[in-house]
């Protein structure tokens, strides 16, 4: 059984990056060809997808969030991370990661939060 | 970017049928937009009910199902339980199933 697991601060300063790993179980990143994907939604609000990264490597962005996002792989660690520069209050959110070729299985999500 | 659309919220009763739509600010929604949709209850995370218009996962219940309904994505719930009651978002895949979008969800209330 497939299983993905955000890490990262809880907690991040105005202007600063986010990172964000998920750590992928029970399979191979790169056994396949699978998409991973991160995802958002703010606390009361509905979801919004970040991007994604083949396993190879190519990526997909939000185009409202593209300037600011990378997305990466490190198939010897079986994980893939997600950074958000220069972010403000309005990035707080629960952040989950997933499969996305099928976006059926899904981290249970971590909250960052962006205050001083 | 493409606005998806969905109804803000609906009523089902209990064992009644309800169709939940999605909509693209881009035009009719086809199977070339690989329609999910996602369930959603406080404190968990989406699980996907519906994908690819109308092909469902083995945990997803039968009472549900996945169309294309007058140029939208649709779900239909029949037989609507207690514990379906629930956020429900609608994906849409844009240039090549390379981007997505969400629907701003539809909260349904079974009363």
């Amino acid at each position: 059984q497939l299983q993905l697991q955000e890490s990262g601060p809880g907690l991040v300063k105005p202007s600063e990056t986010l990172s964000l790993t998920c750590t992928v179980s029970g399979g191979s990143i790169s056994s396949s060809s699978y998409y991973w994907g991160w995802i958002r939604q703010p606390p009361g609000k509905g979801l919004e997808w970040i991007g994604s990264i083949y396993y190879s490597g190519s990526t997909y962005y939000n185009p409202s969030l593209k300037s600011r996002v990378t997305i990466s792989v490190d198939t010897s660690k079986n994980q893939f991370s997600l950074k958000l520069s220069s972010v403000t209050a309005a990035d707080t959110a629960v952040y989950y990661c997933a499969r996305s070729s099928d976006f059926d299985y899904w981290g249970q999500g971590t909250l960052v939060t962006v205050s001083s | 970017q493409a606005v998806v659309t969905q109804e803000p919220s609906l009523t089902v009763s209990p064992g009644g049928t309800v169709t939940l739509t999605c909509g693209s600010s881009t035009g009719a929604v086809t199977s070339g937009h690989y329609p999910y949709w996602f369930q959603q209850k406080p404190g968990q995370a989406p699980r996907t009910l519906i994908y690819d218009t109308s092909n469902k996962h083995s945990w997803t219940p039968a009472r549900f199902s996945g169309s294309l309904l007058g140029g939208k994505a649709a779900l239909t719930l029949s037989g609507a339980q207690p514990e379906d009651e629930a956020e429900y978002y609608c994906l849409l895949s844009y240039s090549g199933a390379r981007r997505w979008v969400f629907g701003g969800g539809t909260k349904l209330t079974v009363l």
